[in-house]
């Protein structure tokens, strides 16, 4: 079954020091997200993307974040400076396809395994 | 605004006990879509089911079950039979469909399932 990979799995940096975030979606899909939990909490949406540009973002992603997918098959997302507050488990999803009238309930985001970023 | 309410915060249960998991949302739009996830220790997410709004029928699907209700903005979610391996952390979520080009989801705070041997 297609996976979204994303690495690595645990990171650990400086505060103040940037950071990049990889991921690489199933290889049809054409949109792409990153969402964040901060431990214990729940799964804030960060950043849509499709045709190659931000479609939406929450207020979370503001000018310190970035996202890019320099290659086609790569997914990144930066942080530039990064705060303790920063800390969290980073998802990346994909989705093949907006919209689709699919009453049997099995299509949806596919999500990436995280990234745990450890701000010190 | 989009809202999802997930009022559990934390379950327990004992093996074989049967347990719904509440979530009720918020939303404008009449064309949406309704997601469970399942977060495990490890921490991934893991598609559970998709609904859209124009489908209330009830979906089964092995010991787990969906109760979607317009009428009470609600889609609660059952185990039958609960199981150890059933413990984890549990999120409800909407998406609306008026930004075709990549609507976020919106998830609960979730519900911590703990099932006991």
């Amino acid at each position: 079954e297609p996976e979204v990979t994303q690495t690595p799995s645990h990171q650990v940096t400086q505060m103040g020091q940037e950071v990049i975030l990889r991921c690489v979606p199933i290889s049809n899909h054409l949109y792409f997200y990153w969402y964040r939990q901060i431990l214990g909490q729940k799964v804030e949406f960060l950043v849509s993307f499709y045709n190659n540009e931000i479609s939406e973002k929450s207020e979370i992603f503001d000018d310190q974040f970035s996202v890019e997918r320099p290659d086609g098959s790569n997914f990144t997302l930066k942080i530039r400076s990064t705060k303790l507050e920063d800390s969290a488990m980073y998802f990346c999803a994909s989705m093949e396809e907006q919209g689709l009238d699919d009453s049997e309930g099995t299509y949806g985001y596919t999500f990436g395994s995280g990234t745990r970023l450890t701000v010190v | 605004a989009q809202k999802v309410t997930q009022a559990q915060t934390e379950i327990s249960v004992v093996e074989k006990e049967d347990v719904t998991l509440d979530c009720v949302y918020e939303t404008r739009d009449t064309t949406y879509y309704l997601f469970w996830y399942k977060q495990p220790p490890s921490g991934e997410l893991v598609f559970l089911i998709r609904r859209n709004s124009f489908d209330e029928q009830n979906e089964i699907s092995g010991r787990y079950s969906w109760n979607f209700q317009k009428s009470t903005s609600s889609f609660n979610f059952t185990i039958t039979a609960s199981q150890v391996v059933d413990s984890a952390v549990y999120f409800c979520a909407l998406s609306e469909t008026s930004n075709q080009a990549g609507t976020a989801l919106i998830f609960g705070k979730g519900t911590t399932l703990s099932v006991s041997s």
